[in-house]
């Protein structure tokens, strides 16, 4: 099963831009990446998924070399309410496990 | 509408008891997970039902007995508390997708605190 490895925290200010990297030099050929959102006293939230190149939705980006190596969740002009963990994860399209890493605490300050 | 809704939110109890998790999903999911958060915000996979049938079931003690009555329900059973049992244990749900990996949606989570 591939692992992840990601920064265990990030500081940032209101209005930048916020990029996390997340390792899996060992991801299958069917695997997907995943990131998930986790606020204090809540279940993770999924952000966005993928698979290569870069996808985007209304929330984050994601950027993923053709390598498949690692992967980048960008956050465009975070705020305050962006302070969280932020979890990377690869799994198998259609199953598998999933497992989840030690997770990214975000801080966002003023 | 909660989508994952587990009860209770907070239990505290004596070491040796025995405890139950309930959770219910009602996004027509066929396939429920337990996780278990502990405090350094690992997340692990302790248990997954498809469709009521037990499909992983991780290096966990015999006291955790999940039981699932139908796909929409995923309850834990914890026989014989232990002081290394108090954690977060979230239950989530998933449905099997055209394209890409399962997307799991969590509930809040019941924070076990085992004295």
């Amino acid at each position: 099963l591939a692992k992840t490895t990601q920064p265990i925290s990030m500081d940032s200010y209101e209005g930048q831009e916020v990029n996390i990297t997340c390792s899996h030099n060992n991801i299958a050929t069917n695997d997907y990446i995943t990131w998930y959102q986790q606020f204090p006293s809540q279940g993770p939230r999924f952000i966005i998924q993928g698979y290569k190149t870069k996808v985007t939705n209304e929330v984050a980006s994601l950027f993923i070399p053709a390598d498949r190596k690692s992967s980048t969740l960008s956050l465009p002009r975070v705020s305050l309410s962006d302070t969280a963990v932020y979890y990377c994860l690869v799994s198998l399209d259609q199953g598998g496990k999933l497992i989840f890493g030690q997770g990214t605490e975000l801080s966002v300050k003023p | 509408d909660t989508a994952v809704s587990q009860t209770p939110k907070y239990l505290v109890t004596q070491m040796g008891n025995d405890k139950s998790i309930k959770c219910e999903q009602n996004l027509g999911h066929d396939t429920m997970y337990w996780y278990k958060q502990d405090s350094k915000k690992f997340l692990k996979i302790m248990f997954s039902y498809n469709n009521k049938e037990l499909i992983i079931n991780e290096t966990v003690p015999n006291r955790f007995s999940p039981k699932s009555p139908d796909k929409a329900h995923l309850n834990l059973h914890i026989n014989s508390l232990e002081l290394g049992d108090s954690a977060v244990y979230f239950c989530a749900s998933s449905q099997r997708r055209d394209t890409g990996a399962n997307v799991l949606t969590f509930g809040a989570g019941s924070r076990l605190t085992v004295l």
